[in-house]
């Protein structure tokens, strides 16, 4: 079975500054996806960022980015130019590409505070 | 366009009472799936509907069920409630196919006591 591990239960960053949240996942699998998602206080998951394994470029979406490291199997976020709405629980997801894989498999998350 | 939506956004049970929680899922989407967080947690995969039949299933006690229309809307139920039940229960939908992503709705809020 597939794991997923977030080191960081919590995390801060000051207004405008870049912070990186990590995340490492276990499986035995060559093909999968990856996510980060994103759950305010509102309670609502926002997906961040999506990064297929089959592809060696790293994924980035307007200040958010990651670094995908498939033989370390680690999956970082980095967020630049962080803004107070970035304040949220962050999640990184697994995602077979199995067709009946179909279910996430969520790490513990990070709680991100943005200091002004 | 409507994403997927979720009712009731409270419920507050007793031990023992069974809940009945709904989710639509957002527009031209056809699986949905059910996920338990548990408070200060990631969210746990409950189970996965597709063509009205329950195409995957977590390591959840049969107490948890649930079914899908032909609309795609779908249920989830849970019988004989434990306070261990209180959670926010997440819906997410999709589109069957390997590479869509899931999009999540507000959650219901479970409250047992």
């Amino acid at each position: 079975a597939q794991t997923v591990t977030q080191s960081q239960p919590e995390m801060s960053v000051q207004e405008a500054e870049t912070v990186t949240l990590s995340c490492t996942y276990d499986t035995s699998e060559s093909d999968y996806y990856l996510f980060w998602y994103k759950q305010p206080p509102s309670r609502q998951m926002i997906l961040v960022i999506r990064q297929e394994a089959y592809k060696q470029q790293n994924a980035t979406e307007n200040r958010f980015s990651v670094n995908f490291q498939k033989a370390a199997k680690s999956f970082s976020l980095k967020i630049s130019d962080s803004q107070l709405g970035d304040a949220a629980m962050y999640f990184c997801a697994y995602r077979s590409a199995l067709n009946y894989g179909q279910n996430f498999v969520f790490g513990p998350g990070t709680r991100l505070s943005v200091l002004p | 366009d409507a994403g997927v939506t979720q009712s009731p956004t409270h419920l507050i049970k007793t031990r023992g009472q069974q809940v009945t929680l709904r989710c639509s899922p957002k527009s031209g989407h056809d699986t949905v799936s059910w996920y338990q967080q548990a408070l200060g947690q990631g969210p746990q995969f409950i189970f996965q509907y597709y063509e009205e039949e329950e195409r995957q299933r977590g390591n959840f006690p049969d107490r948890f069920s649930g079914h899908q229309f032909p609309n795609y809307s779908s249920e989830l139920n849970v019988n004989a409630l434990l306070l261990g039940d209180s959670a926010l229960y997440l819906c997410a939908s999709s589109m069957v196919g390997i590479k869509e992503t899931q999009y999540f709705g507000p959650g219901t809020r479970l409250l047992v006591l």
